[in-house]
């Protein structure tokens, strides 16, 4: 059964780096049918897709968050990661991980993990 | 920049009610869209995707139609458990966008 699970600080400190870690169980991260995405939600607001990284390490972000995101995949332990730099309490967040399925009519996100809460203060 | 709006923003309804949300998008996007549904509390469940395609296991009183701008998101018999909060969401040359989302409370 698959299952992703985030995991990470709740509590990071204006200016620096929030890194979080997602495990994913049940399949496999390298596979052609599949991607691998974070979207967070500020408390009481919508959804923001942050951003995916495929199977073969290739990343693409939301524009407005290029500069300050890395996501990167780690096969060996099934894990894939996000980091944003110069974090402000803008980023203060849910943050989830969740499973893109690749489709001809759009690529959804078919599973999600339960989220992951970060506060941004000093 | 491309955009999603949802309408109503807000809606409260009876049981048994047939409820319908629309999405518009800046610019046409073939049927590149899904839906999801947000309980309090909860993350996101996949409700529709490619317009019109039911997720395995959602209900059949969820149904999805349109496209190019606009979509819709129909709940044909409204629940107890269908409240919560509705967005759409489109991908278009790899750069993903959520609509703002639209409430549905039970009356």
């Amino acid at each position: 059964q698959l299952q992703l699970q985030e995991s990470g600080p709740g509590l990071v400190k204006p200016s620096q780096t929030l890194s979080l870690t997602c495990t994913v169980s049940g399949v496999s991260l390298i596979s052609a049918n599949y991607y691998w995405g974070w979207i967070r939600q500020p408390p009481g607001r919508g959804l923001e897709w942050i951003g995916n990284v495929y199977y073969t390490g290739s990343a693409y972000y939301k524009p407005s968050l290029k500069s300050r995101v890395t996501i990167s995949l780690d096969s060996s332990k099934n894990q894939f990661s996000l980091k944003v730099n110069s974090v402000t309490a803008a980023d203060t967040a849910m943050y989830y991980c969740a499973r893109i399925l690749r489709h001809p009519d759009g690529d959804p996100f078919d599973h999600w993990g339960r989220g992951t809460p970060v506060t941004v203060s000093s | 920049d491309f955009q999603l709006t949802q309408s109503p923003s807000f809606l409260s309804a009876s049981v048994g009610d047939r409820v319908t949300i629309t999405c518009r998008a800046s610019q046409a996007i073939s049927t590149l869209v899904a839906w999801y549904q947000q309980k309090p509390g909860k993350a996101p469940q996949l409700l529709i995707y490619a317009a019109s395609t039911l997720q395995s296991g959602v209900p059949s009183r969820f149904s999805g139609s349109g496209s190019g701008t606009e979509f819709t998101l129909t709940i044909s018999s409204l629940q107890p458990d269908d409240l919560g909060t509705y967005y759409c969401q489109q991908v278009k040359s790899d750069l993903f966008t959520f609509g703002p989302g639209t409430k549905v409370e039970i009356k």
